[in-house]
């Protein structure tokens, strides 16, 4: 099966930009989530959707980040203004069923932004 | 608060076994899992403990004490490919989110 699309690969913005991640998760999964990965950290998640409906956003910087599922397939991921401590890669991981244990979780190569 | 510990960095030698550990602090747990993620990768799933014990499956294999909130993944017969960053994650809050530990770099040398 194909895996988890994410683009860009790759992003420099200068701080105040706006910048927007998109995510094609596998085929029929439900849930898709958006995780954030500063260097040297694990990763964070910022939300959850189960079909176009959000699971939790409680960790999503509201003021500036905005997500959505349109449909229940793809999903964008926004941050307007960026600032530099967005530096990170964005994973996106999608999985068949609501899996709070990360059985079924698989994850695309993410993007990796680097705000200047 | 909610935390995991694990080695920031582990070095072995090729063909040896190698053991990272993880100890958790969280308000509620279901399981441990365990990722592997090398250099500019996604992270991929390894394995999952919900009991006490130890699970294998090939050359990995994983132990969980929930006595002890400390869990370790050992591996066995190390290639040069094991190479990665290797993260233990708890669901220990609410909405059955994963909480990650800031990863194990294993670098194994000839």
């Amino acid at each position: 099966e194909a895996g988890v699309a994410q683009s860009p690969r790759y992003k420099i913005i200068e701080k105040r930009q706006s910048v927007a991640f998109w995510c094609n998760p596998i085929s029929g999964h439900a849930t898709l989530y958006w995780y954030q990965q500063i260097l040297g950290q694990g990763p964070k998640l910022l939300i959850q959707f189960q079909n176009n409906g959000v699971v939790d956003d409680s960790q999503l910087p509201k003021d500036r980040f905005s997500a959505e599922r349109l449909k229940g397939v793809d999903s964008t991921l926004k941050i307007q203004p960026a600032k530099l401590e967005d530096s990170a890669v964005y994973l996106c991981a999608s999985s068949l069923e609501f899996d709070p244990y990360g059985y079924g979780y698989t994850f695309g190569s993410g993007t990796r932004l680097t705000v200047v | 608060g909610q935390s995991l510990e694990q080695p920031s960095e582990v070095t072995a030698v090729e063909g040896a076994i190698v053991q990272i550990n993880c100890t958790y602090q969280t308000s509620g747990f279901y399981g441990l899992s365990w990722y592997q993620q090398h250099d500019g990768g996604a992270p991929t799933f390894l394995s999952y403990n919900a009991l006490d014990g130890l699970e294998e499956t090939g050359r990995f294999s994983s132990f969980l004490s929930r006595s002890d909130s400390y869990g370790y993944l050992l591996l066995q017969e190390l290639q040069m490919k094991d190479s990665a960053s290797y993260f233990c994650a708890v669901d220990g809050g609410s909405n059955y989110q994963l909480i990650w530990g800031a990863g194990t770099k294993l670098i194994i040398k000839p």
